[in-house]
């Protein structure tokens, strides 16, 4: 009921787009957030959705679809720094597992 | 750098003890939340403080406790350390109840249990 489903591994070209999905269950949230989390680090902020449709913020954009239980995140001009684990939240308590996003050059 | 700082870094425990681990928030933020994080997982949420108060539990037994002093800094403990306890434990500041608003994690204690 209240998991956050997302792919466990993508791959993806240096400058391509890459999307990650993350979908859910629960309907009642306030709002579902991304944060990357390079290994050995601590996950840093990329985005929040409150409201459905796009937020997009530099490279970054997040999508979210209440209707269709999902969300996603948009990188653009993908650069080999972007390597790292991608992770879902759902208001404070609940992230996803993460998703490992592979560069290559 | 978020702000946020985690002590200590990495700690080696022995099964049936107690640790402590500390986190001093981002100024201006009264919110922490602790997570507990297993290799190749996501964080899973331990409770969160607010003013001072406990604002929410996630599903850990009562040997995992906390304390938020009035400089909004924290403690997470661990009582009858389990070798399952071996993880990376994440504190997270924010400003509000962090429904809506960032948070800013610190680097996070490794802690191991033999």
């Amino acid at each position: 009921g209240q998991s956050l489903e997302q792919p466990s591994e993508v791959t993806a070209v240096e400058g391509a787009i890459v999307q990650i999905n993350c979908t859910y269950q629960t309907s009642g949230f306030y709002g579902l957030s991304w944060y990357q989390q390079h290994d050995g680090g601590a996950p840093t902020f990329l985005s929040y959705n409150a409201l459905d449709g796009l937020e997009e913020t530099g490279r970054f954009s997040s999508f979210l679809s209440r209707s269709d239980s999902y969300g996603y995140l948009l990188l653009q001009e993908l650069q080999m720094k972007d390597s790292a684990s991608y992770f879902c939240r759902k208001d404070k308590i609940i992230f996803g597992k993460g998703t490992r996003l592979h560069i290559l050059p | 750098e978020t702000g946020v700082t985690q002590s200590p870094t990495h700690l080696i425990k022995t099964r049936g003890q107690q640790v402590t681990l500390r986190c001093s928030s981002q100024s201006g933020h009264n919110t922490v939340s602790w997570y507990q994080q297993a290799l190749g997982q996501g964080p899973q949420f331990i409770f969160q403080y607010y003013r001072e108060e406990e604002n929410g539990r996630g599903n850990f037994p009562p040997r995992f406790s906390g304390l938020q002093f009035p400089n909004y800094s924290s403690e997470l403990n661990v009582n009858a350390l389990e070798l399952d306890d071996s993880a990376l434990y994440l504190c997270a500041s924010s400003k509000a109840d962090g429904v809506g608003t960032e948070a800013f994690f610190g680097q996070g204690t490794r802690l191991t249990v033999v």
